[in-house]
């Protein structure tokens, strides 16, 4: 049973486009992260949300949008794509905020 | 400003040497600490953390870690690394009870066979 899950894995796009990507976890946990992941590795918390309430929104441009429909899944929308949005979008999610965070497997999104 | 710091971006060892990755932390009041693991190709997973008691904790594949409160550091230890540990470390440290962990920019290992 995978624990955190997102789709897409791998989403290449042209630059103008809107996309999506989505999260699942089973754990039951309370708290969920969108983290971004750039060419060098550095990882970058965007937001995060516990009970589905917005708690973290780190300088995200607008052209970002999460959207949480209930506390298993954090979905991530995404307007008018960059080419500096181009990274690995990982999602996560923890019991607690400040508890061990269980990682999905990471979506790769090439803008062209 | 809360920041995590890692000292060393790159580390390249060779087989059976020993491992010490640094890591310090600004962050104010009581915290969490944690090391991540990204191995190629692969998603972030937890390695080892603490919360509180023995200041010295152990994790999988014969990492530890070791808080000195003093020093604001938490610093991962292996005393003989294998080709397998090649990948990315992330050392993380979060507020006892609040809604962010900061994750330092991570040190890429790399085990020569």
């Amino acid at each position: 049973d995978t624990a955190v899950s997102q789709t897409p894995k791998y989403l290449v796009t042209q630059m103008g486009n809107d996309k999506s990507i989505k999260c699942e976890q089973n754990l039951g946990h309370d708290t969920m992260y969108w983290y971004k992941q750039d060419s060098k590795k550095f990882l970058k918390i965007m937001f995060s949300y516990n009970n589905k309430e917005l708690i973290i929104n780190e300088t995200v441009p607008n052209r970002f949008s999460p959207k949480s429909p209930d506390k298993a899944h954090l979905n991530l929308h995404i307007n008018s794509l960059e080419l500096g949005d181009s990274a690995v979008y990982f999602c996560a999610s923890s019991q607690g905020a400040s508890d061990t965070q269980y990682f999905g497997p990471g979506t790769r999104l090439t803008v062209l | 400003a809360q920041s995590v710091s890692q000292h060393n971006h790159h580390v390249i060892l060779s087989e059976a040497a020993s491992l010490e990755l640094g890591c310090n932390y600004s962050y104010g009041g009581t915290v969490n600490l944690f090391w991540y693991v990204q191995y190629p190709g692969q998603h972030l997973q937890l390695l080892l953390k603490y919360f509180s008691g023995d200041p010295l904790v152990k994790g999988i594949k014969g990492f530890e870690a070791e808080f000195i409160k003093s020093k604001f550091s938490f610093n991962l230890r292996k005393p003989s690394v294998q080709w397998s540990d090649t990948a990315e470390y992330f050392c993380a440290v979060g507020n006892t009870g609040g809604f962010k962990t900061i994750f330092g920019a991570g040190t890429r290992l790399f085990v020569k066979a």
